[in-house]
């Protein structure tokens, strides 16, 4: 299996663009997690789905941030506008269930916001 | 206010020591913990821990967990240049967000050679 694929893996923008992240877990792992990545706040989750149906989202910064799996197999991550604080390392993971919970992460997508 | 506590937030060391991390949890139907390495890329797991006092070994890396005493211990034996990483903890709970993972905020580890 190729496991979490991602990408973009570098993505720089200016403030106020829209920045799409995406993200496909690995065959048949029914849970996909996004996490986001600083050095002042460790390894944040944003959001995490189940069978593609959002099951926590507390952890989404604010309204500018919004997260879909139209399917299985991919998942998007958007921020619309994107501002500087925003820039971080976003991983995305997927696990097969809960019982095992080890949580296969991506190579993660390096934002930065200028 | 964090679920999961790890210390050191940072540890050098040289090459041959012995270094012993430390995660410290709350209480609240806890299910089981984890151990990831992350050198500079993504976290990859290391442990599962769900039952107290039983150690998990692998090579020179080996963890314990305490659940009447809240924390869990990782240790490196013969550290080696390559075992300088970020050591993650994450703590699973019961409930309504089954699934969900909490981290600690990491032990930087750096060996020296």
């Amino acid at each position: 299996d190729a496991g979490v694929i991602q990408s973009p893996r570098h993505e720089v923008t200016e403030m106020g663009q829209e920045v799409t992240l995406r993200c496909k877990p690995i065959s048949g792992h029914d849970y996909l997690f996004w996490y986001r990545q600083t050095m002042m706040r460790g390894l944040e989750l944003l959001i995490y789905f189940n069978n593609n149906v959002p099951i926590d989202d507390s952890g989404m910064p604010e309204d500018r941030f919004s997260a879909k799996m139209p399917n299985a197999s991919f998942s998007t991550l958007k921020i619309q506008p994107s501002e500087p604080r925003d820039s971080a390392v976003y991983f995305c993971a997927s696990t097969r269930d809960t019982f095992y919970n080890e949580q296969f992460f991506g190579p993660g997508t390096r934002l930065t916001v200028l | 206010e964090d679920k999961v506590v790890q210390s050191p937030l940072s540890l050098v060391v040289h090459e041959g020591d012995t270094v012993t991390l430390n995660c410290s949890y709350e209480v609240t139907n806890f299910r089981s913990l984890l151990w990831y390495k992350q050198e500079k890329k993504a976290p990859t797991f290391l442990f599962m821990l769900t039952s107290s006092g039983i150690e998990k070994k692998s090579g020179r890396l080996s963890s314990i967990l305490d659940k009447k005493e809240l924390f869990s211990i990782l240790n490196i034996t013969a550290t080696q240049t390559g075992d300088s990483a970020i050591y993650l903890c994450a703590v699973q709970f019961r409930g309504s967000t089954l699934g969900r993972l909490y981290f600690g905020r990491g032990t930087q580890l750096t060996v020296w050679p």
